[in-house]
């Protein structure tokens, strides 16, 4: 079936910039997203990416999708310690209007 | 904009007793969804609603029953909780259907948090 995968931990020294990744393994999904969860707090929609697009910048963040991989990134230029939260990678499928898949979540640690 | 909101925000129960949580959404979302999350297991769906008075389980569902009887609401309910449901729950929601591979980001509420002794 469908799987997302991330690894639990990042840490990263603030200032520095932050690369989170994810894999997918359903080739035909339409949009992929990234969520943020701060602690206590429910998920935020970060950004998000159509599949026939490879690059999408929005300020610090950039998103980077390879289709041939299966491999998305997010990453976050100038870290900051209010970039502390988990982040969720999470994809919709072409068979399923109303369905994601999410990954466990990476939790970015920022070291002073 | 209030968005998706959750009450209550804390509970805790004793074992064997029941309790509703409800979600209510004022963005006119034909989708809704209660999810758990629990810790490095990241978020798992637990039922979901694709319409008004439609309801379906999503990947785990035992212990638990959804009710949607107004589009605006979808209640979580647990009839005899037991300790492995102490968890966060999260109730989302996201735009339908007409539009197939419309982009439908869903949308979280701040989460339940729920302790069962």
């Amino acid at each position: 079936g469908e799987d997302v995968e991330q690894s639990l931990f990042l840490s990263v020294r603030e200032g520095d910039s932050s690369v989170i990744n994810c894999t997918y393994t359903d080739s035909s999904s339409t949009y992929l997203y990234w969520y943020k969860q701060e602690p206590g707090a429910g998920l935020q929609l970060l950004t998000y990416i159509f599949s026939n697009m490879d690059m999408k910048q929005d300020q610090r963040l950039t998103v980077l999708l390879n289709k041939k991989d299966k491999h998305l990134s997010l990453r976050i230029a100038d870290t900051q310690t209010g970039d502390s939260a988990i982040y969720f990678c999470a994809e919709s499928i072409t068979d399923s209007n109303y369905q994601l898949i999410w990954g466990a979540g990476t939790k970015l640690i920022i070291k002073p | 904009n209030a968005g998706v909101t959750q009450t209550p925000k804390f509970r805790v129960l004793k074992t064997g007793q029941s309790m509703t949580l409800l979600c209510a959404q004022d963005m006119n979302h034909e989708y809704m969804y209660w999810y758990r999350q629990d810790p490095g297991m990241g978020l798992r769906l637990i039922h979901y609603s694709v319409g008004e008075g439609t309801t379906a389980k999503g990947e785990v569902p035992d212990g638990y029953n959804v009710s949607r009887l107004k589009k605006q609401n979808f209640l979580l309910g647990l009839e005899s909780a037991a300790p492995s449901q102490t968890s966060v729950y999260f109730c989302a929601s996201s735009y339908s259907g007409d539009k197939p591979h419309h982009n439908q980001p869903q949308h979280f509420g701040d989460g339940t948090r729920l302790s069962i002794l």
